[in-house]
Formats: C-alpha cells, sequence, structure tokens
C-alpha cells in the first residue's frame, strides 16, 4: 500500500529551536511538495521539487525555512529559529504531474508543529 | 491574492439533502480543478477532478460543474450521507506546472 509517510506526526518545542520535518514521498513519484494548513490561511504552497531538483519556494519565508531533497526517497523542511506563528500542520505531498490522467497529488498525514 | 475562492466556509445538512460548494478562479491559464476531501487528523484526498473540455463530470454522488465563461466551477453531493463530514478544497493547476492552488476549505457537517 504506497503511501506518503511522514515524520514526526506531532512536535511541540520552544521558540527559537530547531525543527526539522521528513517525508518519504511514494516510490517512483516524481514531484514533492510541502504545503501549510492553518485555519486561517487554509493550504498554503511552501516549496516544490520535481526530480529532486527545487523549482518554486517562493511561499516560503526564506529567512528561516528551508527545504531540501538529499535523495529521491527523502525531503525535509527545516524551520531555524522556530516562531509561534509557525504553529500549523505541515503536509508533504508527492505524484507524477497534472499531465497524468488524474494529476492527482498523494498526501501525507502531516506534521503537527506547535511552537510555545 | 487569493486566485482561487472558495464558499460557503462552512455548511450543516441533513442526511439525504444535497451539499453544494462552490469555488471561482482569476487565473485562465488554469485547466486543471480538483476537488479534495479531508478527514480530521488525515490528508488531503482526491475525490473528483475536471478539465475545462467539459462542463461537468459525474463519479456516484459527487459531480464537479464547470463554468468557463464565469471562471467558476462547484461540487455537488447528492444524497450527502454522515461519512460526507469532512473539509472539502476545491483547487486549480495549469499545464506545464504540478503547482496546485487551493482554496481555504469548507467543513461540511451532515447530520443524521
Amino acid at each position: 500500500d504506497a503511501r506518503v509517510t511522514q515524520t514526526p506526526r506531532h512536535k511541540v518545542t520552544e521558540m527559537g529551536q530547531e525543527v526539522t520535518m521528513r517525508c518519504q514521498p511514494i516510490l517512483g513519484h516524481n514531484t514533492v511538495f510541502w504545503y501549510r494548513q492553518t485555519m486561517m490561511q487554509g493550504l498554503e504552497l511552501l516549496a516544490y521539487f520535481r526530480n529532486r531538483a527545487p523549482l518554486d519556494d517562493s511561499g516560503m519565508p526564506k529567512d528561516r525555512f528551508s527545504a531540501e531533497m538529499p535523495d529521491a526517497t527523502l525531503a525535509t523542511l527545516k524551520i531555524q529559529p522556530s516562531e509561534p506563528r509557525d504553529s500549523a500542520v505541515y503536509f508533504c505531498a508527492s505524484g507524477l504531474g497534472l499531465q497524468t490522467s488524474t494529476g492527482e497529488l498523494f498526501f501525507g498525514e502531516g506534521s503537527r508543529l506547535t511552537v510555545l | 491574492q487569493q486566485q482561487v475562492k472558495q464558499s460557503p466556509q462552512s455548511l450543516i445538512v441533513q442526511k439525504g439533502g444535497i451539499s453544494i460548494i462552490n469555488c471561482a478562479y482569476e487565473n485562465t491559464a488554469f485547466d486543471y480543478f480538483p476537488w479534495y476531501q479531508q478527514f480530521p487528523g488525515k490528508g488531503p484526498a482526491l475525490l473528483i477532478a475536471i478539465r475545462p473540455d467539459v462542463s461537468e463530470k459525474k463519479e456516484g454522488r459527487f459531480t464537479i460543474s464547470f463554468n468557463k465563461s464565469a471562471k467558476q466551477f462547484s461540487l455537488h453531493i447528492m444524497d450527502s450521507q454522515p461519512g460526507d463530514s469532512a473539509t472539502y478544497f476545491c483547487a486549480a493547476g495549469k499545464g506545464g506546472s504540478e503547482k496546485l492552488v487551493f482554496g481555504k476549505g469548507m467543513k461540511l457537517t451532515v447530520n443524521p
């Protein structure tokens, strides 16, 4: 049963600490996305990769956020230093592109971050 | 600037009723319009999607209606069931890019 795996599922940290979230996309998928979900803003795109190359991170606060794909099986989203306003659920999603028959994105179950 | 606007923000219907969620988009380059369903504690999952070469697509109790001239599309859930209670997101994407722009979501509650 192929699925996107995210760790940790929950993280509580104090302001100023570094947070790293990890994602294992579905094997064979060539696009990976990081979304942030909040009640106020809904789902916001932070960054996305195609074939491990970063294509767009315009939605990400550059001074504190960074996203990487060290290899095809791992994507990371790092926040340093974390702030209370970063509290949200962070989703990773992978897919084969919108030009496929369904254009489906497969989401993980999310990492719920609370910054105190 | 919000490129996809979704309404209403929440909806309560009785079992057996019809749920209707509306979305409007601004960018005429969009050519792919999916709806995602999200249950509490889970990630969104694709429910149904449409491309602008058709005005309607039906899958079981779920139907997307698409109005290209008005730049609007909607999701209709017929015979709504308590198991349909979830948050629904509309989204839009355009050819050549895999990015999806999501609406803010609508929480649907179907009462027994």
